[in-house]
């Protein structure tokens, strides 16, 4: 089993559409969450932190659930600028706070 | 914010031969840095963790005779696949943690393309 998985996509949605992504994780002793963008060809850029309380930037909103170890990320009103590969990505106890990326989440948006 | 640069960005190179790739904090210090490797469709994979003036560790299954990692300075650190073969070429890239911030927060380099023909 994946240390995480995500749905590969792709998500085709329109312009303006709300579009939630989901993960799941396997190791409970997980600490730090993440949500990293990744354009095609290009590395991966940290969108934003995930906390347990939920957390939102601008039209980004991520929710953790330790409990059933699943991570989400809703986009609403999508631009075109949103498309790209959506990486959720965890981080390990111990030694030097690996990361563990989910092999992402691909959403293309269209006019 | 922290950059973080790679050179070269791509290289081709003939199957047998060595290459060596360059990570560096432009304007922060980094004790450790890491590097990944990534196939088309995959997620990135973690293949070792470089601390400076010490011996990288790696993940399993990542042969450290064949990747050999030097990070001599706080902000430089190479990857040197030798012996490359046509199975080696993927996208190498580099990450740095920096000091502060939250845990878990790396800066990632471009990223080296590798061909190995």
């Amino acid at each position: 089993r994946k240390e995480v998985e995500q749905d590969p996509g792709p998500f085709n949605v329109p312009e303006g559409a709300t579009v939630a992504f989901n993960c799941t994780y396997s190791n409970s002793a997980s600490q730090s969450f993440f949500w990293y963008r990744q354009d095609c060809r290009k590395e991966p850029k940290l969108l934003m932190s995930v906390y347990s309380s939920g957390n939102e930037d601008g039209r980004f909103t991520a929710q953790l659930n330790r409990a059933s170890q699943y991570i989400s990320l809703l986009i609403r009103d999508s631009k075109l600028s949103d498309s790209a590969t959506y990486l959720c990505v965890v981080t390990v106890s111990g030694g030097y706070n690996k990361l563990i990326f989910g092999a992402g989440t691909r959403l293309a948006v269209h006019p | 914010g922290a950059v973080v640069s790679q050179h070269p960005s791509r290289v081709i190179c003939k199957s047998g031969t060595s290459v060596k790739i360059e990570c560096r904090s432009l304007d922060f210090q980094a004790t450790t840095m890491f590097w990944y490797r990534q196939f088309p469709k995959q997620s990135l994979m973690l293949m070792a963790t470089s601390n400076e003036g010490s011996k990288a560790t790696y993940e399993q299954g990542v042969e450290k005779d064949k990747f050999l990692i030097n990070h001599a300075s706080l902000t430089l650190s190479t990857l040197t696949v030798t012996s490359a073969h046509p199975e080696d070429s993927s996208f190498y890239i580099c990450s740095a943690r920096a000091t502060s911030g939250p845990p878990g927060t790396q800066y990632f380099g471009p990223g080296t393309r590798l061909l190995v023909l």
